[in-house]
């Protein structure tokens, strides 16, 4: 597609519900990332897939979240039994070569948990 | 691992003063990045710099990597209300992965 493209844009879910945030990258884009947002806070790295290469899941919070990523496309970030301190926007990026080109990132979802 | 720090945290300005903001990283930089985001919304690509002493300009932001590939400032000449934001810059992060790092960001606020 013309650029990075997140579905929902928003979400409100009750506390203990599990959620799914969908991230669309640009065609032909082969790194993929993951970065969440807190009111007033930086970027905060969640994961990063590159190709057929195993994931790079070192900023994953807890075992509540998972991510992956199906034909080296269209990624799907999970997080089971949610709770309040998940409330944040998540940000999803993509990028042609992994450190020398720029990422692009999409408009995110603001997950706010009730 | 790698770390960015941004200053200042914070800018209000006049509308037509010009301002800078620094980013400052633990490692050498092999490339750096900086981006704007307005309230609620993604991040939006302004330049991507990687040779030290490179500067690049964009209408009337001009952003410079140091020689030593340490800090690169990011400057605005005449703001305008349309500046605002926030301004973040990121580079990969060489120690792991490629993941990309970020500083906390800079908020812009200009007033007309």
């Amino acid at each position: 597609g013309a650029g990075v493209s997140q579905s929902p844009s928003n979400k409100v879910t009750e506390k203990g519900k599990d959620v799914e945030l969908r991230c669309d990258p640009i065609s032909g884009h082969t790194a993929l990332y993951w970065y969440r947002q807190s009111l007033g806070q930086g970027l905060e790295f969640l994961i990063y897939f590159q190709g057929n290469s195993a994931p790079d899941k070192s900023g994953l919070p807890s075992d509540r979240f998972s991510a992956e990523r199906t034909g080296g496309s269209v990624s799907t970030l999970t997080i089971q039994r949610t709770q309040q301190e998940d409330s944040a926007v998540y940000l999803c990026a993509s990028s042609s070569q992994t450190g020398t080109t720029e990422a692009f990132f999409g408009q995110g979802t603001r997950l706010t948990v009730v | 691992s790698q770390e960015l720090e941004q200053s200042p945290q914070s800018l209000i300005v006049q509308e037509g003063k010009n301002l800078t903001i620094n980013c400052t990283s633990s490692k050498t930089l092999y490339g750096l990045y900086w981006y704007k985001q307005k309230y609620g919304e993604g991040l939006i690509f302004l330049m991507m710099l990687q040779k030290g002493g490179e500067e690049k300009s964009h209408e009337k932001i001009t952003a410079k990597l140091d020689e030593k590939k340490q800090q690169s400032s990011l400057h605005i000449t005449a703001s305008q209300p349309s500046h605002a934001g926030i301004y973040l810059c990121g580079a990969p992060d060489y120690s792991g992965t490629y993941k990309y790092i970020f500083g906390t960001g800079t908020r812009l606020k200009v007033l007309a």
